[in-house]
């Protein structure tokens, strides 16, 4: 089955500053790429996705770039603000069934 | 738009008893629901699949018999966990889709269950 990595596991960055954080996938037929934002006590929230037929999406201060070949994709969030302190998980899926990475917990210092 | 409800938040009661969860979603229709389970700082577990008016699919491990979900409708779907013991204790959180228009997984709130 699919095996999701995602560093790194913590992550602290000064407010302004930028964040990314990295996934890996082993099935290469996998075919979409969703981030997940999650606050304590929260359910995930859907943040960006990107499907395999696309090697970059941005939307405002967010972005996922894919890499097919390597199996690798990664979130990049800009000009980092104390709000976007989360737990941000990734996950890859050839179906419909999602398979997560363990999450990495963001926080932006003010 | 595609926003889905789950209900109760949080649930408290004694060990035997059982509880049911509820997740509905309030904007689109769901042909497919998750149910998903979480440990304090650890990832999704994904229990079981279920497809509207079909039996759920468990994942392994997953006691069917222990977690009894229903997908009766396009905009409801219950998880009732059935004698609950102090180890089910856990986040419970489901998520909705649309099949029909690829769309996303949308989460619900989740439930944080506590069995005494």
């Amino acid at each position: 089955g699919e095996n999701v990595e995602q560093h790194p596991s913590t992550l602290s960055v000064q407010e302004g500053d930028s964040a990314v954080i990295k996934c890996t996938y082993s099935d290469s037929a996998s075919n979409y790429f969703p981030w997940y934002k999650q606050e304590l006590g929260k359910g995930p929230q859907l943040i960006i996705d990107i499907r395999s037929n696309v090697g970059e999406k941005k939307d405002q201060r967010i972005a996922v770039t894919l890499n097919k070949t390597a199996k690798h994709f990664s979130l990049h969030i800009t000009e980092t603000q104390p709000e976007d302190s989360a737990v941000y998980f990734c996950a890859a899926s050839k179906g419909y069934q999602l398979t997560f990475g363990k999450g990495t917990k963001l926080s932006v210092i003010p | 738009g595609a926003v889905v409800s789950q209900h109760p938040s949080w649930v408290i009661c004694k060990s035997g008893t059982s509880v049911k969860i509820e997740c509905r979603s309030l904007d689109f229709q769901a042909t497919t629901m998750f149910w998903y389970r979480q440990f304090p700082k650890q990832s999704l577990m994904l229990m079981a699949t279920s497809n509207e008016g079909s039996k759920a699919t468990y994942e392994q491990g997953v006691e069917k018999d222990k977690f009894l979900i229903n997908h009766a409708s396009l905009t409801l779907s219950t998880l009732t966990v059935t004698s609950a013991h102090p180890e089910d204790s856990s986040f419970y959180i489901c998520s909705a889709r649309d099949a029909l228009v690829d769309q996303p997984q949308h989460f619900g709130d989740g439930t944080r269950l506590s069995i005494l």
